[in-house]
C-alpha cells in the first residue's frame, strides 16, 4: 500500500531564509507525488506534482520538489520565505485509485 | 467555472441526526472524491466516482456513512445517526481524470453536538 511520511508537523523559519519541508514515500507502483496548501478554513491547493518527467518540479509561489528515488523522498523547497507563505502543507502519493496525503507540516514565518 | 463547490460549510447538529452534504464538482470533471479531515491530520480518502459509478467505496467510515452521484454531476455525502466522532471538515475535489490534478473545494465542517 502507498504512504507518505512528513517530517516534521511544524516548521519555523524566518522571512527570507530556505524553506524545507520533508517527505517520504512508500509505494509498491512508480508513484504520482504531489504537495498541497492549505490556508485557514480553505480547501486544498495543488503546488506542484511529479509524474515521472522530470524529476525537479517547479510548482506556484516559488516552490519546487525534486524526486529522488534512491531516497524515497519527495522534499519541498523555496529559497525565500515569505509571510504569505504561512500555512499547512500536505504531501500526498496518488496511483490510479485514490490520494494518500501525509499528516502535514505547519509553515510559521517570523518577521 | 468557479471551481469545486460545498454546501453547506458549516453544520452544527445533535447526536443521532442525519445529515447531508452536498458537493458540485468542475463541471467537465468526471471523477468526484470525498475526503475526511480532522483537526491537525492530512484528508482521509472516503470513496470516489467515475462519473455516475461509485468505483470504491470499502474506505467509507462505517454503514452509517454513504455517498451518491445520480447523475454524473453533483453528489451528497450522508451520515446517519450522527456521533460525536463524526466532528470534522469534509472535503470534496474533482478531476478531470485518474491521474490528473484534484481540485478541491472549501470543505463542510460537521460539528456533532
Amino acid at each position: 500500500a502507498q504512504s507518505v511520511t512528513q517530517l516534521g508537523s511544524h516548521v519555523s523559519v524566518s522571512e527570507g531564509a530556505l524553506v524545507l519541508l520533508r517527505c517520504n514515500y512508500s509505494s509498491s507502483v512508480p508513484p504520482y507525488l504531489f504537495w498541497y496548501v492549505q490556508y485557514p478554513n480553505q480547501g486544498l491547493q495543488l503546488l506542484l506534482k511529479y509524474t515521472s518527467a522530470a524529476t525537479l518540479v517547479k510548482g506556484i509561489n516559488g516552490f519546487e520538489a525534486e524526486f529522488k528515488k534512491s531516497e524515497t523522498s519527495f522534499h519541498l523547497t523555496k529559497p525565500s520565505a515569505h509571510m504569505s507563505d504561512a500555512a499547512e502543507y500536505f504531501c500526498a502519493v496518488s496511483d490510479n485509485n485514490d490520494m494518500r496525503f501525509g499528516a502535514g507540516t505547519r509553515l510559521t514565518v517570523k518577521p | 467555472d468557479t471551481g469545486v463547490s460545498q454546501n453547506p460549510r458549516h453544520k452544527i447538529t445533535k447526536r443521532g441526526q442525519n445529515v447531508t452534504f452536498r458537493c458540485d464538482p468542475i463541471s467537465e470533471h468526471n471523477r468526484l472524491y470525498w475526503y475526511r479531515q480532522t483537526l491537525g491530520q492530512g484528508p482521509e480518502f472516503l470513496t470516489y466516482f467515475q462519473n455516475e459509478a461509485q468505483l470504491e467505496k470499502s474506505r467509507l467510515l462505517s454503514d452509517r456513512f454513504s455517498a451518491e452521484r445520480p447523475k454524473g454531476s453533483f453528489s451528497t455525502l450522508e451520515i446517519q445517526r450522527t456521533e460525536q466522532g463524526d466532528s470534522a471538515m469534509y472535503l470534496c475535489a474533482s478531476s478531470l481524470s485518474s491521474l490528473n490534478e484534484q481540485f478541491f473545494g472549501p470543505g463542510t465542517r460537521l460539528t456533532v453536538l
